[in-house]
């Protein structure tokens, strides 16, 4: 079974710019959220979509935004990039229903430099 | 808000030496507690997730364990490729996720 795919895999942004990113979850998987990982803050969560709706969002600002397609495929859209947008962004997917077995599973992220 | 808290956050080990990881949270409603293992420049890979205190789980040199207020992650006669940055999630009630910020192990031949 193939795991989730996040592209692209680098990329390097100047201020002000935006930029997408993009996540395929694993098969069958309707659960895709985001995350961002800094050396300073660790592991913060952006935002979670179930069947195409927002279903949990976290304290990032507006500039932060995300949709979900019908195939369960995730992408996610910063908009006038600051210096401290520079981060690992990572998307997981889960199963999603609330049931037990739910773990999150991650892609391996894009690095995303601002300068 | 729910939070997570690991320590140490940094532990270095020789070959063999066993030693244990913690996790402390306060949630207002643990649905699940997971560990996961994350090598530099790739995701979390997803090792265990407990739902209930006095569970424990084992894979290979792992050993997680829950309580109540916390979590331990038992390594075993550790290897060098056991080397790598754990982390502590806490999924909660309403159907959040909360990382700790990791211990990175380094287990030395």
């Amino acid at each position: 079974k193939a795991g989730v795919t996040q592209t692209p895999r680098y990329l390097i942004k100047t201020r002000g710019q935006q930029v997408t990113l993009s996540c395929s979850p694993i098969s069958g998987h309707r659960s895709v959220s985001w995350y961002q990982q800094t050396p300073g803050q660790g592991l913060q969560f952006l935002f979670e979509y179930f069947s195409e709706t927002q279903r949990n969002k976290g304290n990032f600002p507006g500039r932060f935004s995300g949709r979900q397609f019908s195939n369960s495929r995730s992408e996610m859209n910063v908009s006038t990039l600051e210096l401290g947008d520079s981060a690992l962004y990572l998307c997981a997917s889960s199963a999603g229903t609330g049931g037990r077995n739910s773990p999150l599973h991650f892609g391996n992220g894009t690095r995303l430099t601002v300068t | 808000e729910d939070q997570v808290t690991q320590s140490p956050e940094a532990l270095r080990l020789q070959e063999g030496e066993s030693s244990s990881l913690n996790c402390s949270y306060t949630v207002s409603g643990l649905r699940g507690l997971f560990w996961y293992r994350q090598d530099p420049g790739k995701g979390p890979e997803f090792l265990f997730t407990l739902y209930s205190a006095g569970e424990e789980k084992e894979k290979e040199r792992l050993k997680a364990t829950l309580t109540k207020k916390e979590s331990f992650l038992h390594i075993t006669a550790p290897k060098p490729e056991d080397s790598a940055t754990y982390l502590c999630a806490v999924w909660d009630n309403f159907n959040k996720f909360y990382f700790g910020s990791g211990t990175k192990l380094n287990v030395k031949p």
